[in-house]
């Protein structure tokens, strides 16, 4: 099994509706991050945290909320999804100081129309 | 700001040449360098991690390098094969988000095909 799973590997939703990304790891990592991908603009992180109650802003998360409901779940939401939202989304994890190497789940295609 | 490039794009070799994918960034006050490998369908995976303070980095066929002043790193394949036909993409994390752990900074990948 993954260490690092993403659910659902693929969505196509239409612009206007709230949609989920939910990821679960087995690592037992503390930080966890949302990255989009796309192509010209490579990775780009949205939101990170480093415990269950710690939230942070990365470089684009306007348009985008998480939840860390617990140490092995972190949720991306996309209140109201619109079309520049269709990206590859990647949720990763890392031990934190001292180790902080990225381990990836194979992402969420999302595309909205 | 940050910016990360990586030269060529794309990459395409007979097998069991050895070659060298090249990354650069415009700031050097890194914390560290990471070069990833991503396949098709699937996340990325850490390859080798390079410290500010270290020169290089090997991992079996895989040789990473690091020169913080001039701003590149380049990853050397020794004896390539057609499974090693990836994207391969390096991030750099800053000093000052030492403590973080948060901010790594992409290049945006050499696509590399490696021909039987």
């Amino acid at each position: 099994d993954a260490d690092v799973t993403q659910t659902p590997r693929n969505r196509i939703t239409k612009t206007g509706k709230r949609i989920m990304l939910e990821c679960s790891q087995t690592k037992g990592h503390d930080r966890m991050y949302w990255y989009r991908q796309d192509p010209g603009l490579g990775l780009r992180l949205i939101y990170y945290s480093f415990d269950v109650k710690d939230i942070n802003k990365g470089e684009i998360s306007d348009g985008y909320s998480v939840s860390r409901q617990a140490q092995a779940k972190f949720s991306l939401s996309l209140e109201s999804a619109i079309p520049n939202q269709t990206a590859l989304y990647f949720c990763a994890t890392s031990a934190g100081t001292g180790d902080e190497k990225l381990f990836f789940g194979s992402g969420t295609q999302l595309s909205v129309l | 700001k940050q910016e990360v490039t990586q030269i060529p794009a794309a990459l395409s070799v007979p097998e069991g040449e050895n070659l060298v994918l090249n990354c650069s960034f415009t700031d050097s006050a890194i914390y560290n360098l990471q070069w990833f490998r991503q396949d098709p369908g699937k996340g990325l995976t850490s390859l080798l991690l390079i410290q500010s303070s270290q020169r290089e980095q090997t991992s079996g066929r895989l040789n990473a390098s690091l020169d913080k002043s001039s701003g590149r790193s380049t990853l050397y394949i020794a004896a390539s094969q057609p499974g090693d036909s990836a994207t391969y993409l390096c991030a750099v994390r800053p000093v000052w988000e030492e403590t973080s752990g948060s901010r790594l900074t992409f290049g945006e990948g050499t696509q590399l095909t490696v021909n039987p």
